[in-house]
């Protein structure tokens, strides 16, 4: 079965500082998707990034951007110029073709001013 | 704002009880998942429907059931329930099935007492 791994429970960040959420997948299906959520203490779960196992470029949206390394089966998300607001739990999930998202266990990350 | 709104937002119910929880996807998405998140289980993927038809099943009891409408809208129901399935519960929408960006609703917290 899939496997997500985050290893990181909690993280500080200071404010402006760029932040890196390791997570590390396990699947031997070739086409697969992976996804990092944002949940506030609200409790919402935001979309943040995706990454087609088959994209060779990395993929960024404004600061997040997933640092894709295939051969490693990890799929980093760094946050860039860290902000209060960015303070959440993380989640990395994977998605195969048969439709079913699988999550890691999330990192908390506090954002220091 | 997702998009994808989930009603109650909040249910206090004893044991033995059943609820049904009830979602509609953002305009124009035909594929709905259900989620549960638990302290104890972080995040796991129940069911998915993709219009109107049951696609995947992951770690859903036979004590819940769900069902998509001609509408798009969906619902899951939860029967017999127990004190474990105090959780908040999510729903998430998508254009298609498969790798595809999810997003969430809002969340419906279930308090089983």
């Amino acid at each position: 079965a899939q496997k997500i791994t985050q290893t990181q429970p909690g993280m500080f960040v200071q404010e402006k500082e760029a932040v890196t959420l390791d997570c590390t997948y396990d699947t031997s299906d070739q086409s697969y998707g992976l996804f990092w959520y944002k949940q506030p203490s609200s409790g919402e779960m935001i979309f943040l990034i995706y990454q087609g196992s088959y994209d060779e470029q990395n993929a960024t949206e404004g600061r997040y951007s997933l640092n894709f390394q295939k051969a490693r089966k990890s799929a980093n998300l760094v946050i860039s110029a860290s902000q209060l607001g960015d303070s959440a739990m993380y989640f990395c999930a994977m998605i195969l073709n048969d439709y079913k998202l699988s999550f890691g266990a999330g990192t908390t990350v506090t954002v220091r001013a | 704002d997702s998009g994808v709104t989930q009603t109650p937002k909040h249910l206090i119910t004893a044991t033995g009880q059943r609820v049904t929880l009830r979602c509609s996807p953002r305009s124009g998405d035909l594929s709905v998942y259900w989620y549960q998140q638990s302290l104890d289980q972080g995040l796991q993927f129940l069911i998915q429907y993709y219009n109107g038809e049951e696609r995947a099943k992951g770690n859903i009891l036979e004590r819940f059931s769900a069902q998509q409408f001609p509408d798009l809208h969906s619902e899951l129901n939860l029967s017999s329930l127990e004190l474990g399935d105090s959780a908040l519960y999510f729903c998430a929408s998508s254009v298609e099935g498969g790798a595809y960006e999810q997003y969430f609703g809002p969340g419906t917290r279930l308090t089983v007492t």
